[in-house]
């Protein structure tokens, strides 16, 4: 089955600098690409996602790039805020249905 | 526009008892997924129903089911409880049985077993 890696596991950046959080897959079919941010005590929330036939997506301050060569996307933040702190999981399609996630992220921004 | 909708948001329950956990789709979708997530991990696919059918299940055993109504809403069903039940259950939405269209996470219910 469809394998997914997150990296780092713990990210903490001073306010004002960039986060880059990396995820590597097995299946080289898998052809959609999301992200979420989890805050503490709430569900995941889908704040971007790619599909295979686009290189980079970019919505203000964050952005995703994919390399389907060597099958790994990244999540860049910049400019981070506080309210940036969050737990964010990648994730790729395992089969037609359902989502096969990374462990995570912890993201911490100071103040 | 509502979004996605689980109740309870908590729930304690005792070691052997049977516990149902209820979503609501966002309006506009017809397919709900069930996943679990233990503390510090990523969800993990439990089952997904659309067309009132469960179409995939994950790696769970068969004290989980759920059902699906006409409404497009979901029960997720755990009977014979067990202490590594615990965890908070969450339920996504989505159009047409794809996940590649978009999941949409709810709250989630948070599961405690003693």
């Amino acid at each position: 089955g469809e394998n997914v890696e997150q990296h780092p596991s713990t990210l903490s950046v001073q306010e004002g600098d960039s986060a880059v959080i990396k995820c590597t897959y097995s299946d080289s079919a898998s052809n959609y690409f999301p992200w979420y941010k989890q805050e503490l005590g709430k569900g995941p929330q889908l704040i971007i996602d790619i599909r295979s036939n686009v290189g980079e997506k970019k919505d203000q301050r964050i952005a995703v790039t994919l390399n389907k060569t060597a099958k790994h996307f990244s999540l860049h933040i910049t400019e981070t805020q506080p309210e940036d702190s969050a737990v964010y999981f990648c994730a790729v399609p395992g089969g037609s249905e359902k989502l096969v996630f990374g462990k995570g992220t912890k993201l911490t921004v100071n103040p | 526009d509502a979004g996605v909708t689980q109740s309870p948001t908590h729930l304690i329950k005792t070691r052997g008892q049977q516990v149902t956990l209820r979503c609501s789709p966002k309006s506009g979708h017809d397919t709900v997924s069930w996943y679990q997530q233990a503390l510090g991990q990523g969800p993990q696919f439990i089952f997904q129903y659309y067309e009132e059918e469960e179409r995939q299940r994950g790696n769970f055993p068969d004290r989980f089911s759920g059902h699906q109504f006409p409404n497009y809403s979901s029960e997720l069903n755990v009977n014979a409880l067990l202490l590594g039940d615990s965890a908070l259950y969450l339920c996504a939405s989505s159009l047409g049985g794809q996940a590649s269209f978009g999941q949409y996470f709810g709250p989630g219910t948070r599961l405690t077993v003693t």
